[in-house]
């Protein structure tokens, strides 16, 4: 089972948005709507952010949104924040109890 | 408050085996399904496998012969083995429960685990 791509870096300032990709097949990303999105500070263990394409867990602030086309999962942070600098990984369920972990995204605030 | 509490840092030999453990509170632990994730150092996440309630497993093909996950419902705690170590094992591995959305919802603080001669 191949890793799911994303950008190796994002960037934008405050008070800005950005996107960031992740882009499966059809056996993962494309054929199951149990795309997740993590958080990860330096140092720390990852947090989740996103579950099922586009919910939050309670506590997420609402700047975090998260949304699918075809084999391609995206997630958004609006209205950038000095603390979202971090790496950011999707996760997608591939099929036959097996899961699939994305490249990861750092993402800094300039 | 869901909380994993893994088991501390371990050096271990190439070719040794090592054994992680993740004590849990907070939840049912009998419903529950848990997962193990490792990170390489400066790399990102792994999936290794799961291990579900009733206490069947599935590995990632890259894993499958050397991890051996198990759970004791008694003690509440969730074990991963690995055997056969080399130095690409050197990771922090981490313990993560399902929180019901097929995600990774509650993690352990990880166990770093270096493989080294």
């Amino acid at each position: 089972q191949s890793a799911l791509t994303q950008p190796p870096s994002a960037s934008g300032s405050p008070g800005q948005s950005v996107t960031i990709s992740c882009t499966g097949t059809s056996s993962d990303v494309g054929g199951h709507n149990l795309v997740s999105w993590y958080q990860q500070h330096p140092g720390k263990a990852p947090e989740l952010m996103i579950y099922e394409v586009s919910k939050r867990p309670s506590g997420v602030p609402d700047r975090f949104s998260g949304s699918k086309s075809g084999n391609t999962a995206s997630l958004t942070v609006s209205g950038l924040q000095a603390e979202d600098e971090a790496n950011y990984y999707c996760s997608s369920f591939a099929g036959s109890s097996i899961w699939v972990f994305g490249g990861g995204t750092k993402l800094t605030v300039l | 408050q869901v909380q994993l509490v893994q088991s501390g840092a371990e050096v271990k030999k190439p070719g040794a085996s090592v054994k992680v453990s993740c004590k849990t509170s907070g939840f049912t632990f009998t419903g529950s399904y848990f997962h193990w994730v490792r990170q390489a150092p400066g790399q990102g996440l792994e999936w290794m496998g799961i291990i579900r309630s009733r206490g069947d497993m599935t590995y990632a093909q890259g894993f499958q012969g050397r991890v051996s996950m198990t759970r004791d419902s008694s003690t509440r705690t969730v074990y991963m083995q690995l055997s056969s170590l080399r130095s690409e094992d050197t990771a922090v591995y981490y313990c993560v429960r399902d929180a019901g959305h097929w995600d990774f919802g509650h993690w352990g603080q990880g166990t770093l685990v270096t493989v080294s001669s």
